[in-house]
């Protein structure tokens, strides 16, 4: 099983900051790795796929980069509606499809 | 509207059973593997299970957690997945959520439709 890492487990920043959110995987997954974006009391929805595409409808302030096994997730400049739970899967080879524990981004 | 819709959460004893369902709209149900993945109180993300399309043979996979007491099947007749829950345990208590892989092509395994959840709470 592919063990997926994501740090930190929360962070904290202003709204107009940059945010940067990392997960790594134990062993490669090439580019087949996903965002979802969770707030409370909704399901999680996609962001990014194939580690760097934008899903329909996501604001060009997100951006995802890496592949194998370090990825990140960039927020230019956060607006109050991007605070929420951050996940991201793998979706490479064999099952199971592994998240990583998310990462709580929180208001400074 | 394209949607996924769960229902048939609840109470349930230690040791039952409990039957989940989906219920898609909006697009060709038979066209698409269904995934169902878990949220439980405290804890982050759980992916369950997946079921491919009739298309790529309609198996299903599961993670080893629920392997064996857990089961997915669909009705492309009626554009509904379910997952069968046995001998469901308190660990078992989460937001159960179905969500639509995106494509059969490895590079398209990613989630890019999910339901709003249903409740499956055990305990005695």
């Amino acid at each position: 099983e592919i063990v997926m890492t994501q740090s930190p487990a929360t962070l904290s920043v202003s709204p107009g900051e940059r945010a940067t959110l990392s997960c790594r995987a134990s062993q490669s997954v090439g580019s087949n790795l996903a965002w979802y974006q969770q707030k409370p009391g909704q399901p999680p929805r996609l962001l990014i796929y194939g580690a760097s595409t934008r899903a329909t409808g996501i604001p060009a302030r997100f951006s995802g980069s890496g592949s194998g096994t370090e990825f990140t997730v960039t927020i230019s400049s956060l607006q109050s509606e991007d605070f929420a739970v951050y996940y991201c899967q793998q979706y490479d080879s064999r099952p199971p499809y592994t998240f990583g524990q998310g990462t709580k981004l929180e208001i400074k | 509207e394209v949607q996924l819709v769960e229902s048939g959460g609840g109470l349930v004893q230690p040791g039952r059973s409990l039957r989940l369902s989906c219920t898609a709209s909006g697009f060709t149900f038979g066209d698409y593997a269904i995934s169902w993945v878990r949220l439980a109180p405290g804890k982050g993300l759980e992916w369950v299970g997946v079921i491919r399309s009739r298309a790529f043979g309609g198996t299903s996979e599961y993670a080893a957690s629920v392997k064996g007491r857990l089961s997915i099947s669909r009705d492309d007749s009626k554009s509904i997945a379910y997952l069968q829950m046995n001998s469901l345990e308190t660990e078992d208590t989460a937001i159960y959520y179905c969500t639509r892989r995106s494509g059969e092509l490895r590079s398209h395994w990613y989630l890019d439709l999910w339901g709003r959840g249903t409740l499956v709470t055990v305990s005695s």
